[in-house]
C-alpha cells in the first residue's frame, strides 16, 4: 500500500488566498484525521471523519477552516481566507475502524507558509 | 496546568545507555496513553501504547504507567543513533476523549 497520500507537499500562498490541501487515506480505514503542527502549539487535532462523515470538528480554530469527505478516498482541508498564522505543517491521518485510541499512519505532511 | 506536559529537551544521551523521557497529564480519569516518534521533517509514528498502570515492554522500549501520580514514561534501552528523534506523548482526555499531544522531546544520541 502507498499509505497515505497529501497534497501537495509544500504551499506558498499570500495573506487572503484561499487553500486547499488534500489527503488520499489508506484503502479500507475508516478514520480519517487532520492534524496541525506548529512550534508554537505542537501538534493538535483539527477534525476527524468516520465513514465519510464529520465526527468532530471542536479542534478547527475557527469559520476559516472547513474540512470535506466527498467519499472514502479523498478529503479535503480549505483555509479561505489564509492568514499568516496559518503557517504550519497539516497532516492527515487515517486508522482502521476503532476510533482515536487505534493506531493511526500519517501522510507525509503539508507544509504551509502563508506570507 | 498544560494538559499534557513534556521536557522539550534537547536530551543528550551517549550510545548504548537508556534514554529516560517523561510526560505529565492534568485530566485524571484518563486511561490511554501513547508514545509517537517523529523524526525531523518526518510525520508521527505510533511506537508504544499503555492503558495500565506498571509497565509495559516492546524490544528496547518501555513504556511506564502512574495514574495515580499522572505520569507517563518511556524508556530506550541501549539507545542508538537512529534514535534521535522528537518523541511525543499523547493523551486520550477522560472528560471529552480528545487526543491531546505534548510539544515533544527532542532526543539527541551521541555516537
Amino acid at each position: 500500500d502507498a499509505g497515505v497520500i497529501q497534497s501537495p507537499r509544500h504551499e506558498v500562498t499570500e495573506m487572503g488566498q484561499e487553500v486547499t490541501l488534500r489527503c488520499k487515506p489508506i484503502s479500507g480505514h475508516d478514520y480519517l484525521f487532520w492534524y496541525r503542527q506548529t512550534m508554537m502549539r505542537g501538534l493538535e487535532l483539527l477534525i476527524y471523519f468516520n465513514n465519510n462523515v464529520p465526527i468532530d470538528d471542536s479542534g478547527m480554530p475557527e469559520d476559516r477552516f472547513s474540512a470535506k469527505m466527498p467519499n472514502a478516498s479523498f478529503s479535503t482541508l480549505k483555509i479561505q481566507p489564509s492568514e499568516p498564522r496559518d503557517s504550519a505543517v497539516y497532516f492527515c491521518a487515517s486508522s482502521l475502524a476503532g476510533g482515536l485510541p487505534v493506531k493511526q499512519y500519517f501522510g507525509p505532511g503539508t507544509r504551509l507558509t502563508v506570507t | 496546568q498544560k494538559e499534557v506536559e513534556q521536557n522539550s529537551g534537547p536530551l543528550s544521551v551517549p550510545e548504548g545507555a537508556i534514554a529516560s523521557l517523561n510526560c505529565t497529564y492534568s485530566d485524571r480519569g484518563s486511561q490511554s496513553f501513547f508514545w509517537y516518534r517523529q523524526y525531523s521533517g518526518k510525520s508521527p509514528e505510533l511506537i508504544m501504547s499503555i492503558y495500565s498502570n506498571g509497565d509495559k515492554e516492546d524490544g528496547r522500549f518501555t513504556a511506564q504507567l502512574n495514574k495515580a501520580s499522572q505520569y507517563v514514561s518511556l524508556l530506550i534501552r541501549d539507545s542508538q543513533p537512529s534514535d534521535s528523534a522528537t518523541y511525543l506523548c499523547a493523551v486520550v482526555m477522560n472528560r471529552d476523549d480528545k487526543i491531546i499531544f505534548g510539544k515533544g522531546t527532542r532526543l539527541h544520541i551521541l555516537p
